[in-house]
């Protein structure tokens, strides 16, 4: 049969504008959650984590919010830069505490 | 500071080929992770060691797939023999820690088997 591969979210935004990047997570006891940014060509780069007790945490320009009634966990960059063009993806540790599993990523297009 | 290094970055085989990837992570790091990632099935987890020590390979897809790692600087994912289907890139990772610590990847090896 035909092979059909991810379908990747596309959000496409003006320089300047804050960016809002959603991720629904499946398991109610992941206890950690990580935002990566992977350029093309390379692998997935570190942003930002959070852990199940907070609800929000902030680094340089990006904010991670937890939604755990919900199961929601979003990313918002402010300011985004051309350079902030990527594909994000969020992943939740799982499998006793030392497994990551990943979400299929939201590539992020950012407009001049 | 030296990230994960990953070689080669390009591998072009014919199928029924040996490969052998090959992964340094960042020293210090005790923990170590190979994934692999495709349109079809995103980024998944193959296997991870612990202080040098296989912990989990339930995402090794079948016995053609082995990984080592005989030292806490080197590890090897190999394909015996390969097979068009294992065309991907994949990655390898490492951290400090286990659980609610980080994991940084490398900038991954992409395998296209003919």
């Amino acid at each position: 049969g035909e092979s059909v591969g991810l379908h990747l979210p596309t959000l496409s935004v003006q320089e300047g504008d804050n960016s809002i990047i959603n991720c629904a997570y499946s398991n109610s006891a992941s206890d950690y959650f990580i935002w990566y940014k992977q350029e093309s060509g390379k692998g997935p780069q570190f942003i930002i984590d959070i852990r199940s007790n907070m609800d929000k945490r902030q680094g340089q320009r990006v904010t991670v919010l937890l939604n755990k009634t919900v199961k929601h966990l979003s990313l918002q960059i402010a300011a985004t830069q051309p350079g902030d063009s990527a594909v994000y993806f969020c992943a939740e540790l799982t499998g006793g505490g030392n497994k990551l599993t990943f979400g299929t990523g939201t590539q992020l297009k950012v407009e001049l | 500071d030296a990230g994960v290094i990953q070689s080669p970055r390009h591998e072009v085989t014919e199928m029924g080929q040996e490969v052998t990837l090959r992964c340094k992570p960042i020293s210090g790091h005790d923990y170590l992770f190979w994934y692999r990632q495709t349109m079809m099935r995103g980024l998944e987890l193959l296997i991870y060691f612990n202080n040098n020590v296989p912990i989990d390979d339930s995402g090794m897809p079948e016995d053609r797939f082995s990984a080592k790692m005989p030292n806490a600087s080197f590890s090897t994912l190999k394909i015996q023999p390969s097979e068009p289907r294992d065309s991907a890139v994949y990655f390898c990772a490492s951290s400090l820690g286990a659980g609610r610590q980080p994991q940084h990847f490398g900038d991954g090896t992409r395998l296209s088997i003919l």
